[in-house]
């Protein structure tokens, strides 16, 4: 992997479905890997940020997993709700100055 | 607590005429700051960054350009804007140290070139 991928583009799902997209990044020049939200209208806001392979972060309905040595990254919402709606945009540092993102994955829950 | 104003919010700019936009960041000092571009249907593009006063690293090939006068103020900037330059600009600080610090982002210019 060269660059840092997302899947799926979008997705739309029904209100209380739990749902998980995936990260993949290349893994030789590892520093840390990110997760933000990015509302419509809004700035992008910073959900996690995990550096050593095994971490798993949770912030609500949201968590987040990592596995640094295969390069990828799950992402879990449970029970989403229509306020979860958004793109998720993962990045990954590749040094300690700069992240370099994603597509993202936008996702859609219908009420 | 730490700040980030980027302006315009929106711009409607000719093919061939110049462009500045402004990123202040306050509450902080000596952040990175960063240049994000994001083209229609597509994701964050990092433009450019700068870790200091007058040190600016680009990532792209382009006809922007970047420039950090003082240290929490980093500007955009093109003498002729092309067609391709229409998107939504963000502008984004971190802390200068530490791997596990996110970054922050301003509220984005979106910009359309006629």
């Amino acid at each position: 992997i060269l660059n840092v991928e997302q899947s799926p583009q979008s997705l739309h799902v029904q209100e209380g479905d739990s749902t998980n997209f995936t990260c993949s990044f290349p893994s030789s020049n590892f520093y840390a890997l990110h997760w933000y939200r990015w509302e419509t209208a809004k700035s992008p806001e910073a959900l996690f940020v995990m550096t050593l392979n095994g971490d798993e972060k949770k912030k609500g309905r949201i968590s987040a997993t990592l596995n640094t040595k295969e390069g990828y990254s799950y992402l879990y919402i449970k029970g989403s709700q229509p306020e979860d709606s958004a793109t998720y945009l993962c990045g990954e540092r590749t040094s300690y100055d700069k992240v370099i993102f994603g597509p993202g994955t936008s996702l859609s829950v219908i009420p | 607590s730490q700040t980030i104003h980027q302006w315009p919010a929106t711009l409607v700019q000719p093919v061939g005429s110049p462009l500045s936009l402004e990123c202040t960041v306050e509450g902080t000092s000596n952040p990175n700051l960063y240049w994000y571009r994001q083209a229609a249907g597509r994701g964050l593009q990092l433009l450019f960054y700068s870790v200091g006063i007058g040190q600016i690293s680009s990532e792209v090939p382009q006809n922007l350009s970047a420039s950090r006068p003082q240290d929490r103020q980093f500007i955009l900037s093109s003498k002729k804007l092309l067609l391709s330059d229409s998107g939504f600009y963000l502008c984004a600080w971190s802390v200068g140290t530490g791997v596990r610090q996110p970054q922050h982002f301003g509220d984005g210019t979106r910009l359309s070139i006629l």
